[in-house]
């Protein structure tokens, strides 16, 4: 069964950094594209940034371009988030999400539990 | 980018059947998948429907998925409403390297 685990979540104030973590202990990680997605309080969903199997390409919302950056290591089954210059609306719950074998974007199968950033001012 | 857009919410009664709509503002929406993900409270999204109308193992027969190229839309119709359904819709869609969900549609069984 796939499972996803974010971690590294947290309280911390406008301006600063966090990195999230997000460890896949399924099957494909390495062959399959990667996202962020997030959710603001009693809002929708709103994706984020991904990532293609080889590291080579990302791709950002235009709300945290510049400012966030996704990574991962295919050795540790391991996605990450960089987020810089954090302000309050970038406050939510932070999921990580697979997409489908060899494919950048489309259906993402699966999807973590979450782990929620607050951003105070 | 373009725009997905949802109704706010929809409610009808056990047993009925409910259609939540998903336009898409620009681009063909026959030209790229379209999946519909539910999503109860506290928890997170799980997949209804993936590639138009393909139903992951597991989400019953009562959830079917359809697109209709005249007015540039998706549809996601569940047939013979339980109490168990009353949850978030979100339908999400693709182009080139941009993901974008609608604004997700709350699904009132009552």
């Amino acid at each position: 069964q796939v499972q996803l685990v974010e971690s590294g979540g947290g309280v911390v104030q406008s301006g600063t950094s966090l990195r999230l973590s997000c460890v896949d202990s399924g099957f494909s990680f390495s062959n399959s594209g990667m996202h962020w997605v997030r959710q603001a309080p009693g809002k929708g969903l709103e994706w984020v940034a991904l990532i293609s199997y080889d590291t080579y390409d990302k791709y950002y919302a235009d709300s945290v371009k510049g400012r966030f950056s996704i990574s991962r290591d295919n050795s540790k089954n391991t996605l990450y988030l960089q987020m810089s210059s954090l302000r309050p609306d970038d406050t939510a719950v932070y999921y990580c999400a697979k997409g489908q074998v060899g494919a950048m974007v489309g259906w993402l199968g699966s999807w973590g539990q979450g782990t929620l950033v607050t951003v105070s001012s | 980018n373009f725009m997905l857009t949802q109704p706010h919410s929809v409610s009808e009664s056990p047993g009925k059947t409910v259609t939540i709509s998903c336009t898409r503002s620009s681009g063909s929406i026959a030209s790229y998948y379209v999946q519909w993900y539910q999503q109860r409270p506290g928890s997170a999204p799980t997949t209804v429907i993936y590639e138009d109308h393909q139903r992951p193992s597991g989400v019953p027969d009562r959830f079917s998925g359809s697109i209709d190229s005249s007015s540039n839309s998706a549809s996601l119709i569940i047939s013979g409403l339980k109490t168990e359904d009353e949850a978030d819709y979100y339908c999400q869609s693709y182009d080139s390297f941009n993901q974008v969900f609608g604004g997700g549609t709350k699904l009132t069984v009552l």
